[in-house]
């Protein structure tokens, strides 16, 4: 069965400081993709990023980078240097296409509070 | 480039009514999902709708239901609301099609049933 684990509910750090939000995975599926979500007090969630079950290449997108760990079932996020505008609460998601019966599962999400 | 809009932004109903929200998705955008995000349960995959066909649900009972028209728009319909349905329902939509594609979502409808 499908389950995300982001044990961290809530986080808080000051500005500038570099943050971890962990999140852990279960699937039996060899193939599958996990994903990213940034929501702001606005509510609209913003996708960060796409990771396919095959690609296990850590990524860096400016302050942002992706640590993939298959044999820990782990998808890590770090912000670096982070700012007051990364408050947020932050989701990971696993997806899986069984014959084309697709399923998504999102984790309870980790509020960041960046404090100034 | 228009992001994914939803309506109405509040929407305040009596249990036992019905409620209908609606989505627009991105243009070009084919399939679109629908979201419950209920307090201390966080989001919960409802529904899932490409080229006018409902392509798969989640675990909600059948008295959440909806439809995808010909532009790709789509509409959320609960009926016989219950006081637990109150939740930020989010539509998303994708280039691809299925969930195993980066979603783009709306700002949601919160939905409050009294």
């Amino acid at each position: 069965a499908q389950k995300v684990t982001q044990a961290q509910t809530e986080i808080s750090v000051v500005e500038k400081e570099d943050v971890t939000l962990d999140c852990v995975y279960e699937t039996r599926d060899t193939t599958y993709y996990l994903f990213w979500y940034k929501q702001p007090p606005s509510g609209e969630l913003v996708f960060l990023i796409r990771r396919n079950s095959f690609d296990e290449q850590n990524e860096i997108s400016g302050r942002y980078s992706w640590n993939f760990q298959k044999s820990t079932s782990s998808f890590n996020f770090t912000i670096t240097a982070s700012q007051v505008v990364d408050s947020a609460v932050y989701f990971c998601a696993l997806s899986e296409a069984v014959n084309r019966d697709d399923k998504i599962i999102f984790g309870k999400g980790t509020r960041l509070h960046i404090l100034p | 480039e228009a992001g994914v809009t939803q309506s109405p932004t509040h929407l305040i109903k009596t249990r036992g009514q019905q409620a209908t929200l609606r989505c627009s998705p991105i243009s070009g955008h084919t399939s679109v999902y629908w979201y419950q995000q209920a307090l201390g349960l966080g989001l919960q995959f409802l529904l899932w709708y490409d080229e006018g066909e409902e392509r798969n649900r989640g675990n909600f009972p059948p008295r959440f239901s909806g439809r995808q028209f010909p532009n790709y728009s789509s509409e959320l319909n609960v009926n016989a609301l219950e006081l637990e349905d109150s939740a930020l329902y989010l539509c998303a939509s994708s280039l691809g099609q299925g969930m195993v594609y980066e979603q783009y979502f709306g700002p949601g409808t919160r939905l409050t049933v009294t």
